[in-house]
């Protein structure tokens, strides 16, 4: 069965650090990957996705993610956060018949 | 912006009382998808419909829960009865054609049964 991991549950970053989540997936054939952002109170919003071609994904609001196929990796990065980018953030992954997978979230937390 | 509409937005109700929860999806997007949020179990999909005709619903207890979609612009999910552990954040979310272009979610449903 396919599966997202996301390995930091809770992240708390200053603002200005550079941001790095951890996201990989057990899936043996062609995927598409997601990240969405969750802020507090808020549904789901997509950042970025990857379906095919050069690997490193530029979304919303800075972000970026590179897919690692050899690594089954889709880690998402920014180089400076804001206080603004305090969420939860999703790693996901299509599946056969449509369905998402999400990994169980990373819960950003940046200090002024 | 095309958006889903989730209502009701929040909802307290009586263990034991039949909950429904309704979902406009974004107008021509085929498939929808309903998933529940908990602190615990995080994001669950419960079921999902693709031209009104239910794909997957294995993650759904079918003793209480069942999903509709009664037309292309109404997608229904009843929980009856409700228990205390059905508290959580239902959120629909539609996409054209599957999850290739990503799904476009509601702002949820917040459920508390008492």
């Amino acid at each position: 069965a396919q599966s997202v991991s996301q390995h930091n549950h809770h992240v708390i970053l200053s603002e200005a650090a550079s941001l790095e989540l951890g996201c990989n997936y057990s899936y043996g054939g062609t995927v598409n990957l997601f990240w969405y952002v969750q802020y507090p109170g808020q549904h789901l919003q997509l950042l970025l996705k990857y379906f095919s071609g050069d690997p490193l994904v530029k979304g919303i609001k800075g972000f970026e993610a590179e897919f690692i196929k050899s690594k089954f990796s889709f880690n998402l990065r920014k180089p400076s956060v804001q206080w603004s980018d305090t969420a939860e953030y999703f790693c996901a992954v299509n599946s056969q018949g449509g369905k998402l997978i999400f990994g169980q979230g990373t819960e950003l937390s940046v200090k002024p | 912006d095309a958006r889903v509409t989730q209502t009701p937005r929040d909802k307290v109700t009586e263990m034991g009382q039949e909950v429904t929860m309704r979902c406009q999806p974004i107008l021509g997007h085929n498939t929808v998808f309903w998933y529940r949020q908990t602190m615990m179990q995080g994001l669950e999909l419960l079921a999902y419909f693709r031209n009104r005709a239910p794909l997957d619903d294995s993650g759904m207890p079918k003793d209480r829960f069942s999903a509709e979609m009664p037309d292309a612009t109404l997608a229904t999910l009843k929980i009856q009865p409700s228990e205390p552990r059905d508290s959580a954040v239902y959120f629909c979310a539609s996409a054209p054609g599957g999850s290739n272009y990503g799904y476009t979610f509601g702002s949820g449903t917040r459920l508390t049964v008492v």
